[in-house]
């Protein structure tokens, strides 16, 4: 059971727009801790793919956007591309765990 | 070029312990954290615990507490990561990630050293 929770899966259309929530608790989202993203891509470590207050690495296009409130954050993915199925992970850190915490993931699937 | 390399696949047997390491390229190996995530087949992260480089210091979590060992070379640029008292549950890939602050991103993450646990 992972700290921060994220939907299996969500899926989309070539050029559509999807999100993926990312709820977490008041020790975590909740206490202001910045929220990340990643994306894995199959038999592949995870990337760092947005940080933070909407930072992207430079490899990773204007499309990939984060937000949050309260104890949520989510990533929005916006003109869909194949290139895009992957595994998109939350990270946050937690004051009571004094660590990092990650969400299940989301397998996101591309019609 | 900044990487993270780890050792190889190992094959392990219940009861046993496995060390993995994780040698950093093209940064200031005592200026930033390295953690250790862990993903056992089809499913999700799980963050173990972290290692400053500079001091040797450690945080594990609850579950890693005992059975998590993490050291580091500075010399060499290499942390290592113990776990023992292996069982099949711990059949896994082991990744090490640079952090630059506690509560920050894994901005860099090792290839990752799988860990088969059977007897």
């Amino acid at each position: 059971q992972s700290v921060l929770t994220q939907p299996p899966s969500v899926s989309g259309a070539p050029g559509q727009r999807v999100t993926i929530s990312c709820t977490g608790s008041t020790s975590n989202i909740g206490a202001t801790y910045d929220v990340h993203w990643y994306q894995q891509l199959p038999e592949t470590a995870p990337k760092l793919l947005i940080y933070g207050d909407n930072y992207r690495p430079s490899w990773v296009p204007d499309r990939f956007s984060c937000s949050k409130s309260g104890t949520s954050a989510s990533l929005a993915i916006a003109g869909l591309q194949a290139e895009d199925e992957a595994y998109y992970f939350c990270q946050s850190y937690d004051s009571s765990l004094s660590g990092s915490v990650f969400g299940g993931g989301t397998k996101l699937t591309v019609l | 070029q900044l990487q993270l390399v780890q050792s190889g696949a190992e094959v392990k047997k219940p009861g046993a312990s496995v060390k993995v390491s994780c040698k950093a390229y093209g940064y200031t190996f005592n200026h930033d954290y390295i953690h250790w995530v862990r993903q056992a087949p089809g499913q999700g992260l799980e963050w173990m615990g972290r290692i400053d480089p500079s001091s040797g210091s450690t945080t594990r979590t609850q579950r890693f507490q005992v059975r998590v060992t993490m050291t580091t070379d500075t010399s060499t640029g290499t942390v290592y990561m113990e776990l023992s008292s292996l069982r099949s549950e711990d059949t896994a890939t082991y990744y090490c990630a640079r952090g630059r602050m506690i509560s920050g991103n894994f901005d860099t993450w090792g290839q990752g050293t799988l860990v088969t646990v059977s007897s």
